[in-house]
């Protein structure tokens, strides 16, 4: 069963505008959200997080918005730059030592 | 580079053979976890160490996988008997204890192909 869903396999953006990023969660236990973002032949590094007891998250360009009641989290890039072209993979946790990965979003930010 | 280190970065192996991957994480990190993707998807959870004691095994991990952290130190995941199936990257991560405990480190992972 995927306990994290992120349905769009891939987002195209125009350098300098925003791109936001999808992810909804089926398990009301998770009390902790991360994203990771992936290029080619690394593995994913650490981006931004979130605790279940806020709802928004800043970090320079990067904001995760998080909706309990809905099960939605949400990454926005603004502006976006063409090195953030990669796949972001969002990410939920619970005290059981367990993540649980969504299947990722490609962003493709055009020059 | 002090990362999270993985070897091989590839491995190409025949079906029914067995293979051992390494993964050395970060040196102060006392949490090491083990993932599988496969094309298209997330990293699937596999098992996990605190130190050297593994607390957490997913019910993908058949018996043909085993793990271990013998110092609480570097790991080795082993598929015995490998199948097609088993192709997939195999990823390494770890973190710190404490409030940053929840932040995984990922090696880059060792790409495996069983023809």
């Amino acid at each position: 069963d995927q306990q994290v869903k992120q349905n769009s396999p891939s987002l195209s953006v125009q350098e300098g505008r925003i791109s936001i990023l999808n992810c909804d969660y089926t398990n009301s236990m998770f009390d902790y959200f991360l994203w990771y973002k992936k290029y080619p032949a690394e593995g994913p590094t650490f981006l931004i997080s979130i605790s279940s007891i806020k709802d928004k998250n800043e970090d320079g360009r990067f904001t995760v918005f998080l909706n309990k009641s809905a099960k939605h989290l949400s990454l926005h890039i603004v502006p976006s730059q063409p090195g953030d072209s990669a796949v972001y993979f969002c990410a939920a946790y619970t005290n059981f030592n367990k993540f649980y990965f969504g299947s990722g979003t490609k962003l493709n930010v055009k020059p | 580079d002090t990362g999270v280190s993985q070897d091989p970065r590839h491995k190409i192996t025949k079906r029914g053979q067995n293979v051992t991957f390494r993964c050395d994480p970060i040196s102060e990190h006392n949490r090491l976890y083990w993932y599988r993707q496969t094309l298209g998807q997330g990293p699937e959870f596999l098992t996990y160490f605190q130190n050297e004691a593994q607390l957490e095994k997913s019910r993908l991990l058949s018996d043909r996988f085993s793990a271990e952290r013998p110092k609480g130190s570097f790991s080795t995941l082993e598929i015995q008997r490998t199948e097609q199936g088993d192709s997939a990257m195999y990823l390494c991560a770890s973190s710190p204890q404490g409030l940053a405990k929840n932040i995984q480190y990922f090696g880059a992972g060792t790409r495996l192909s069983v023809l």
